[in-house]
């Protein structure tokens, strides 16, 4: 099984909301990331999970907060976001935490948010 | 620092044509390169990676990358277009430095490409 899947697909909510992005991999990989990509941009590294634990965050907003509860699945719970947070977000995993052409990124469908 | 430079924000070929997407890093170390295809509404997949092993890397679909070091290059290449390659194109790097960047990608801006009949 080398798939990354995401939940939703979709995502609408109000300023005042708090939901919730799923993603879980079963590759064994020890690192999970969380990108946002706007429309016609490459993608934006939000967080880094390395062998469960938070390794890097890209100065996001609070608003945004990670969570890995086991080496398969990552979350990333919503609260009270902003309009221009709305974006497609990108889950992936990777064997290892390190750079390497060895050690490429498997991304996930995305899930496609609007926030109203 | 890394950095990747993709040249063109968009290219339209027609089917059948080479298609080349242009790309160019600054690494002052050996880099860790990587091509992805991005098709409308879905996630990111990887094309190829250059590994060292060899200068010209052969990919998915048909698709081919040549490492230059002396142009501090990664062209991305296709013989002959297919209607089916319209996407967006993403060349990514490795970040690699003295302090642990968690496997971290560095992206181009990234270039669509158009495939007329």
């Amino acid at each position: 099984d080398t798939e990354v899947t995401q939940t939703p697909k979709h995502l609408v909510m109000g300023m005042t909301n708090k939901k919730s992005l799923k993603c879980e991999q079963h590759m064994g990989h020890r690192a999970m990331y969380w990108y946002k990509q706007k429309a016609k941009k490459p993608p934006e590294l939000m967080f880094v999970y390395s062998y469960e634990k938070l390794s890097i965050n890209e100065s996001v907003p609070s608003r945004f907060s990670p969570e890995c509860p086991n080496s398969s699945l990552l979350n990333l719970h919503l609260h009270a976001l902003q309009p221009e947070d709305s974006a497609l977000y990108l889950c992936a995993s990777s064997q290892f935490p390190s750079g390497g052409p060895s050690n490429e990124q498997f991304f996930g469908p995305g899930t496609r948010l609007t926030v109203l | 620092a890394q950095s990747v430079t993709q040249l063109g924000s968009h290219v339209s070929v027609s089917e059948g044509a080479l298609v080349l997407l242009r790309c160019n890093y600054s690494s002052s170390v050996p880099p860790y390169l990587f091509w992805y295809v991005q098709y409308p509404n879905q996630g990111l997949q990887l094309l190829l990676k250059y590994t060292s092993a060899a200068t010209l890397v052969k990919g998915i679909n048909g698709f081919e990358a040549e490492f230059k070091k002396s142009e501090t290059s990664f062209h991305l290449t296709k013989p002959s277009a297919h209607m089916s390659d319209a996407a967006e194109y993403f060349c990514a790097v490795s970040a690699t430095s003295l302090y642990n960047q968690g496997g971290k990608l560095i992206f181009g801006q990234g270039t669509e490409l158009s495939v007329k009949p």
